[in-house]
Parts: C-alpha cells; structure tokens; sequence
C-alpha cells in the first residue's frame, strides 16, 4: 500500500520569494504522482503530474516539481509567489496499474505581503 | 472544467436521518469516486465506481452506501447519519490519456447535528 507524506503543515512565506512544499512517498511498485491545489472553499484542481519521462515536470500559474526516485521524493517549488498562491496544496500518489489515489494531509501556503 | 456537479452543495442535516448526495457527469467517464475531506488528513477514499452498478469500498466506507444505475451519475447515501460524518465530500472522474488522472466536483458541504 501506498502513503504519502507532507512534511510541511503550513509554509509561511512573502510575496515575490521562492517555496518549496515537500512531499515523500512510499510504495513497492511504481507510481504516478500528482500535485493539487485547493483555493478557500473551491474544489481540487489538478497543478501537475508525474506519468513517466523527464522528472522535471512544470504545471500551471510557473510551479514545476522533480520526481526524485532513489529518495522517493516530488517536491514542489515556485520561483517567486505571488499572493494569489496562498491555498492548500495536495500530494498524491496513485499505483501504475491501480486506479485509486492516496492523499498527503496537505500543506497550507501562506504568502505574505 | 470536467463537468462534474455535486448536489446539494451544503446540507444541515440531524444525526440518524438518512443522506443521500449526488455526482453528475457529463464527460462519459468509467471512473467515479467519493473522497471525504477532514482537516489533517487530506483526502480519503470512501467508495469508487468503476462501470454501472459496479463499484468497490475505498479506505473510510463504514456508514456508507454508494449506488451507479446510469454513467453519468454516482451516489453516496449515509444510512443513519452520525456527527463523525460531518465533513466536505468530493467527487472524482478519472481522465486523462490512461484515464490516470482524477479531476474533482466543487464538494459538498455536509453538517450533521
């Protein structure tokens, strides 16, 4: 079974600044990864995924995250954020041949001006 | 959007009265979920459809019943509601090439009193 880890609960952090939300999976096959963001009272919505290939991969509003295999890490980063970036972000994995995902608890940006 | 509704979008509701919610889609998917969503554990699996009338338990589906009787539609019924049901549930459609990406519905507010 699949598990993910968010190692960041809350990431404060000022406008115009880089950030780095930290994700670690754990799995015995291979897996697909996905970041997702969720504005206040909004649904999820898809940021980037990770299928195969590069493992840099770049998503929507310039946040781009690298699956790292040996240290089963896909973290996310941003240049420099804006204030329209304060949200929750969720990792999630899902195995290959499988159909289900596995949510991380979720890290809480907070951009300050 | 994936076209993906949900209804009601919030309900009040009193502990032990059945609660039935609803996810429609619009995009022909074989694939449909019901996450529930509870702060500081990110997103849980209830229960998952994979065709008509064909569906499976996820991680959380004590006290849950889903049913599919067309494509486009998924249900999640609480049979006697609780107050540790009270929560923000989501609804998913698998997408993308291999279908291994999960879009989500705008989420249901549930309160049970």
């Amino acid at each position: 079974a699949q598990s993910v880890t968010q190692l960041d609960s809350q990431v404060p952090v000022f406008e115009e600044a880089p950030v780095e939300l930290r994700c670690n999976y754990s799995s015995s096959v291979s897996v697909y990864l996905f970041w997702y963001v969720q504005y206040p009272n909004q649904g999820l919505q898809l940021l980037l995924k990770y299928l195969s290939g590069s493992t840099l991969v770049k998503g929507i509003n310039g946040f781009e995250a690298e699956f790292n295999k040996s240290q089963t890490s896909f973290h996310l980063r941003k240049p420099s954020v804006h204030i329209s970036d304060t949200a929750e972000y969720f990792c999630a994995v899902s195995e290959r041949d499988g159909n289900k995902l596995v949510f991380g608890a979720g890290t809480i940006l907070r951009v300050k001006s | 959007d994936a076209g993906i509704t949900q209804s009601p979008r919030h309900k009040v509701t009193e502990t032990g009265t059945p609660v039935t919610l609803r996810c429609h889609q619009t995009e022909n998917h074989r694939y449909m979920y019901w996450y529930r969503q509870d702060p500081g554990h990110g997103l849980r699996l209830i229960h998952y459809s994979y065709g008509v009338k064909d569906t499976d338990k996820g991680e959380v589906s004590d006290g849950y019943s889903v049913s599919r009787s067309k494509t486009e539609d998924f249900l999640l019924t609480l049979e006697s509601a609780t107050s540790s049901q009270t929560s923000v549930y989501f609804c998913a459609i698998s997408g993308g090439r291999k279908g291994e990406t999960q879009y989500f519905g705008p989420g249901t507010r549930l309160l049970v009193l």
